[in-house]
């Protein structure tokens, strides 16, 4: 199956604006692969962030927004507060089989 | 309030078996896909398997093919995992989840493999 490729940690200060990617090992990410992006919170189940690539959720706050970028899924935080402290992983699909990247640890500092 | 509430899991020996269970309230989980998810750990998301709505199509990942059945009971509103010929490295959370969009998560249940 294939990989998928995300940072594995990264820092932004708050108020400030920080891109999470995502890359498949297959080529590019398309709006076929129908890219997700979930949080999770220390010691939490994972919550919903974004599907088909930039479709946000009712509880999705605004300062969240997904695309793509140079190939891959992007996931950009503007305003970071420091209650979005936490892992944040992509999925893809390919077609029937899911893949998730192995998470990005987001520290608000 | 939307609620999925895993059960089934537990210690058990390598090569041993397990069933777990997902049933949904709040929600009905019969209109879409439904989703196993495992966490190792320490360690990140995992997907393992997808069911269909009517049962008819279901995808694994390729370390647990052959070994886990994916199944649903619309009438029940419930997800299971049977799990078989379970590995140490099978140690992990396992949470379900539907929706449209993976929208709704249950809080997970623990299997652990170990003699």
């Amino acid at each position: 199956q294939a990989v998928v490729t995300q940072e594995p940690s990264l820092t932004v200060s708050p108020g400030g604006t920080v891109t999470l990617t995502c890359g498949s090992s297959t080529g590019a990410v398309t709006s076929g692969h129908y890219a997700y992006w979930f949080q999770q919170k220390s010691g939490q189940a994972p919550s919903i962030l974004i599907y088909d690539t930039s479709n946000k959720h009712p509880w999705t706050p605004a300062r969240f927004s997904g695309s793509l970028l140079g190939g891959k899924a992007a996931l950009t935080l503007s305003g970071a507060q420091p209650g979005d402290e936490a892992d944040y992983y992509c999925l893809l699909s390919y077609n029937g089989p899911w893949v998730f990247g192995g998470g990005t640890k987001l520290t608000v500092l | 309030e939307v609620q999925l509430v895993e059960s089934g899991g537990g210690l058990v020996q390598p090569g041993g078996s397990l069933r777990l269970s997902c049933a949904a309230s709040g929600f009905i989980c019969n209109n879409y896909w439904m989703t196993w998810v495992r966490q190792a750990p320490g360690k990140g998301l995992e997907w393992v398997a997808n069911i269909k709505e009517d049962g008819s199509q279901k995808y694994y990942m390729d370390s647990v093919k052959g070994r886990f059945t994916i199944s649903r009971d619309n009438a029940k509103n419930s997800l299971y995992l049977q799990m078989n010929t379970l590995r140490a490295e099978d140690t992990a959370v396992y949470y379900c989840a539907c929706g449209g969009h993976a929208d709704y998560w249950g809080q997970g249940t623990l299997v652990t493999v170990s003699s």
